[in-house]
C-alpha cells in the first residue's frame, strides 16, 4: 500500500537555527511530489511541486529536494513567522483522478 | 489567496441530518477535488470531479455524494451525519485535466468548512 510518512512529528526551533523536515515515501509510479503550509483553521498553502529525483525548488527560507524515497524541506534561519504545519502529497498514477495521498505534517514552531 | 472560496466558515449539525458544502473553484481550473482532514491528521481524498462527472473516489460511503455545476462551482453533499464526520472539509481545485497526463497538476485549497457533528 501507498504510504507517506513525515518526521518529525513535531519540531521546535530558535529563531535563526537552521532545520531540515522529512517526508519518505513508498508509492509505485510516483508522478508528484507536493508541499504544503497549514495554519491553524485554514486550508494548505501550495509550497512546492517536484517530479524527478535531483529535482530541488527555492523560495526564500525554504528550500525543498526529492530523492527517489524522500524529499527534504530544508528552514534556513526560520523566523517566527514560519511556525505551522507542513504537509507533503504524493500524486500516483491511477485510474482513480487526480488524488494526492498526504503525510500527517510536521509541526513546526519557531521561538524568538 | 488562492482564488478558491468555501461556504459556510463553520457548520454545527446533529447525528443523522444532512449538510451540503459549496466551493467555487479558481479561474480557469475544471478539476476540483474534496479532501476530509480529521483533527491533527493529513488531509484524506473523497473524491474529484472533472467536467461535471465523478473522475476518481477514496475510501469513503455512498452517503458521501457531489456535484459539479457547468461554472466548475462544485457541492459536497454528505447523509446520515456521524459523530466521527466531525471535520475540516477542503476543496481543492486544479488547472485544466490533459487527456494522457502523466504528471500531477498542482491542487490549490481553499480555507475549509469546519463541519461538527454532535
Amino acid at each position: 500500500e501507498d504510504q507517506v510518512t513525515q518526521s518529525p512529528e513535531a519540531l521546535r526551533l530558535q529563531e535563526g537555527e537552521s532545520s531540515s523536515l522529512n517526508c519518505s515515501y513508498t508509492v509505485s509510479g510516483l508522478r508528484g511530489l507536493f508541499w504544503y503550509r497549514q495554519d491553524p483553521g485554514k486550508g494548505p498553502e501550495f509550497l512546492f511541486t517536484l517530479y524527478s529525483a535531483g529535482e530541488e525548488k527555492e523560495k526564500e527560507r525554504l528550500k525543498a529536494t526529492l530523492t527517489k524515497k524522500e524529499s527534504f524541506l530544508h528552514i534556513t534561519a526560520p523566523k517566527p513567522e514560519d511556525s505551522a504545519t507542513y504537509l507533503c502529497a504524493v500524486f500516483i498514477l491511477t485510474g482513480g483522478g487526480n488524488k494526492l495521498t498526504f503525510g500527517t505534517g510536521t509541526q513546526l514552531k519557531v521561538e524568538l | 489567496e488562492t482564488g478558491v472560496t468555501q461556504s459556510p466558515t463553520h457548520l454545527i449539525k446533529t447525528r443523522g441530518q444532512q449538510v451540503t458544502l459549496r466551493c467555487s473553484s479558481q479561474s480557469g481550473h475544471n478539476t476540483v477535488s474534496w479532501y476530509q482532514q480529521a483533527l491533527g491528521q493529513g488531509p484524506q481524498f473523497i473524491f474529484q470531479y472533472y467536467r461535471e462527472e465523478e473522475n476518481g473516489r477514496g475510501n469513503f460511503p455512498p452517503r458521501f455524494s457531489g456535484l459539479q455545476f457547468p461554472n466548475y462551482s462544485s457541492e459536497l453533499n454528505v447523509n446520515a451525519l456521524e459523530l466521527d464526520d466531525s471535520a475540516l472539509y477542503l476543496c481543492a481545485s486544479s488547472p485544466v485535466l490533459l487527456a494522457g497526463a502523466t504528471r500531477g497538476d498542482t491542487q490549490y485549497f481553499g480555507p475549509g468548512t469546519r463541519l461538527t457533528v454532535l
